[in-house]
């Protein structure tokens, strides 16, 4: 079956480290995207690709980077410049960046910085 | 004006009963429109895409009103396992906004 998988479900880190979510689909969808949930709040788009190699800054990018060096994954890291970085994470794909084509999403990774 | 806006809730109803709620947008030129569903402490699903003569899934309607710039939700015969939150998603060419979500909790 088809999908987009995050892992870990759960993490757990220091403050100061750096981190690395992993997020792969087998959708082969073009388009990727990481978003993130506080509680009580509305998703937000930390990053986006459309295309491998490729990907843009969302509206809440600082302390976060990218890569897209394959169509399948779109691993996101927070860093330790990310001044609040406890969230739920979501990663989502669609079949291309335009409009009338729906994100599936990954079932999240919670983060928690201590 | 918010982009997208939806009431928070929570709703309240009995289970069996009809709900609808609705979800306002301020771009006219928004092209494409999604109602997802989020249980607690998952991830949001597609339920249905919005299309503008209107849809209908089961028990799940959806609409759009272009004019006066909203999306609505109804959900009829609701059961206990409709309790979750319902977000609505206003796509308009590259960009992708999300409301923040209607609560409803079917009671039983």
């Amino acid at each position: 079956d088809g999908g987009i998988t995050q892992s870990p479900k759960y993490l757990f880190r220091k403050e100061g480290q750096n981190v690395t979510l992993s997020c792969e689909q087998n959708l082969n969808h073009d388009a990727m995207y990481w978003y993130r949930q506080d509680p009580g709040q509305g998703l937000r788009l930390i990053y986006y690709s459309q295309i491998v190699n490729d990907f843009q800054k969302g509206d809440i990018a600082e302390g976060y980077s990218v890569s897209r060096e394959k169509k399948e994954s779109f691993p996101l890291t927070v860093t330790s410049a990310q001044k609040n970085p406890t969230a739920f994470y979501l990663c989502a794909s669609s079949t291309r960046h335009f409009y009338n084509s729906p994100l599936h999403f990954g079932n999240g990774t919670r983060l928690t910085v201590t | 004006r918010k982009e997208v806006e939806q009431d928070p809730g929570p709703f309240n109803v009995p289970e069996g009963a009809t709900v609808a709620f609705n979800c306002t947008y301020s771009n006219s030129a928004s092209q494409s429109f999604f109602w997802y569903r989020q249980d607690c402490r998952k991830e949001p699903k597609l339920l249905m895409s919005v299309y503008s003569s209107g849809n209908e899934d089961g028990r799940f309607t959806a609409q759009l009103n272009r004019a006066s710039q909203y999306i609505s939700l109804l959900i009829r015969d609701s059961k206990l396992s409709d309790s979750a939150t319902y977000l609505c998603v206003v796509n308009k060419d590259d960009k992708i906004i999300f409301g923040k979500g209607t609560r409803l909790h079917i009671l039983p």
